[in-house]
């Protein structure tokens, strides 16, 4: 079954406002991905985080480790409309396999 | 463009048809993968394969198997397609080492009548 659980599922902002989406896993995670999915696109590689409480920022995307490697976040601040998009949280366990979060679709209104 | 390249894009299937949808990557990558993406399911692995002369069995590889032909090629075989396997299908592809992330391919929407 899932093992990495990412809320909310969907998430409506109105540009300008900040965004936050959430993933939280049952097991300690060796490391933890971030991946962006436009509509009808693929998933795009954004960042990876490694050490527990590490946190690190592009540009308006701010990504943290929590301290017992077990969750993560993303936060976009002051969302634009190019932001639109499915979020997607991926685990890595110690086995090797990266496992995704069922992904957060974010819409920005204009 | 270095990356993964997905054929076909697009396809149409009755139930019981075979295919095998080709991926390919120019980025001398050791691993590949196949996911699924249904709506509200996030992405789950049917196979990878680690290195090349390599696959595994992933989290839903029932209907399906695979082929790693070589450094640079992995197929995705249905052997004989049901609606349930009407998904989008993404190859993808990493170097393999811990820490890297994945290229994904641009995908391909399957749907099976």
């Amino acid at each position: 079954g899932q093992q990495v659980m990412q809320i909310p599922q969907y998430q409506h902002v109105q540009e300008g406002e900040d965004f936050t989406t959430y993933c939280n896993s049952s097991t300690t995670l060796s490391n933890i991905q971030w991946y962006k999915q436009r509509p009808g696109g693929h998933p795009v590689f954004l960042i990876q985080l490694v050490k527990s409480g590490e946190v690190k920022k592009q540009k308006r995307l701010t990504f943290q480790f929590g301290e017992a490697k077990k969750n993560s976040s993303l936060h976009i601040t002051a969302t634009q409309t190019t932001d639109v998009g499915t979020y997607f949280c991926a685990g890595r366990r110690n086995t090797g396999k990266l496992i995704f979060g069922q992904g957060t679709t974010l819409q920005v209104k204009p | 463009n270095a990356g993964v390249t997905q054929t076909p894009k697009f396809q149409v299937l009755k139930t019981g048809q075979s295919m095998t949808l080709q991926c390919a990557q120019d980025m001398n990558h050791n691993s590949m993968y196949w996911y699924r993406q249904d709506p509200g399911m996030g992405l789950r692995l049917i196979y990878y394969s680690a290195s090349e002369g390599t696959t595994d069995k992933g989290e839903v590889p029932n209907g399906y198997n695979v082929s790693r032909l070589n450094k640079r090629e992995f197929s995705l075989r249905l052997e004989s397609a049901a609606p349930s396997q009407t998904s989008v299908y993404f190859c993808a592809s990493s170097s393999g080492q811990g820490f890297s992330g994945y290229t994904f391919g641009s995908g391909t929407r399957l749907t099976v009548v």
